[in-house]
C-alpha cells in the first residue's frame, strides 16, 4: 500500500525554525517528484514547494523563496521541509503528495498532514 | 498568479448531478491540460478525483467527471451520493512559471 505519513510539526515561536518530514512507503520513491502543499485553518489548499526525483531541481511558491527549503533522501524515501523565520501566517496544516507525471503535473498520493503552529 | 475562481458553495439532492466550475485564464486552465481536481473530507488529506482536464483515475467513481472550454474547467457529480459531501479544489499547474495555483474550495452539501 502506498504511505506518505508527515511527522515534525508542533507549536513553535514567531521567528523560530522547524523541519517537518514527509515518511513514503510501498513505490519507489526515487522515481517521482514530490510536493509540499499547506492548509491555513479554515482556509484552501496553497502549493509550497516541489522537488524533482534526485533533488537536483526545485520551486518554490514565490512568497516563501528563502525561508523554506525541500529537500529529500532517496535512502530514506523521505521529504523534508526546513522552515525558518517562521510567522503566525504559516500556521496550517501541512501535507506531502506525490506527482506521478509531472509534465500532466497531478498529485495521485497525499498525505494526512502534519500541523504546525506559529504563535507566541 | 492569481488563485482560480469556485463558488463558496453548492448544494443537491441525492441523485441530482450537480456541476462545480472553476475558472482561470489562458495561461492557467486555458492552457495544455494540466487541470486536476480534488476532494477532501473534514480532518483529511485530499483525495485525486481528475487529472490533464478529463481523465478519472482508477478506483474514482464513474459519477465523477471533468470537462473543459476555453478557460473554465468543471466537475461533475452525475447523481450525487451522501458520501459526495465534502470540499472539492481544482488545480493548475502554470507552465510559464512553473507554480501550481488552486481555487478556494467549494463545499459541497448533499440535502
Amino acid at each position: 500500500e502506498v504511505q506518505l505519513v508527515e511527522s515534525g510539526g508542533g507549536m513553535v515561536q514567531p521567528g523560530e525554525s522547524l523541519r517537518i518530514s514527509c515518511a513514503t512507503s510501498g513505490f519507489n520513491f526515487v522515481n517521482y517528484w514530490m510536493s509540499w502543499f499547506r492548509q491555513a485553518p479554515g482556509k484552501g489548499l496553497e502549493w509550497v514547494a516541489t522537488m524533482d526525483q534526485d533533488g537536483s531541481e526545485t520551486h518554490y511558491v514565490d512568497s516563501l523563496k528563502g525561508r523554506f527549503i525541500i529537500s529529500r533522501d532517496n535512502s530514506e524515501s523521505t521529504l523534508y521541509l526546513q522552515m525558518s523565520s517562521l510567522r503566525a501566517e504559516d500556521t496550517a496544516v501541512y501535507y506531502c503528495a506525490r506527482i506521478p507525471n509531472f509534465f500532466s503535473y497531478y498529485m495521485d498520493v497525499w498525505g494526512r498532514g502534519t500541523t504546525v503552529t506559529v504563535s507566541s | 498568479q492569481s488563485a482560480l475562481t469556485q463558488p463558496a458553495s453548492v448544494s443537491g439532492a441525492p441523485g441530482q448531478s450537480i456541476t462545480i466550475p472553476c475558472t482561470g485564464s489562458k495561461s492557467d486552465v486555458g492552457s495544455y491540460n494540466l487541470v486536476s481536481w480534488y476532494q477532501q473530507h473534514p480532518g483529511k488529506g485530499p483525495t485525486l478525483l481528475i487529472y490533464a482536464d478529463i481523465k478519472r483515475p482508477a478506483g474514482v467513481p464513474n459519477r465523477f467527471s471533468g470537462s473543459k472550454s476555453g478557460n473554465t474547467a468543471s466537475l461533475t457529480i452525475s447523481g450525487v451520493q451522501a458520501e459526495d459531501e465534502a470540499d472539492y479544489y481544482c488545480c493548475s499547474y502554470v507552465v510559464t512559471n512553473t507554480s501550481v495555483i488552486f481555487g478556494g474550495g467549494t463545499k459541497l452539501t448533499v440535502l
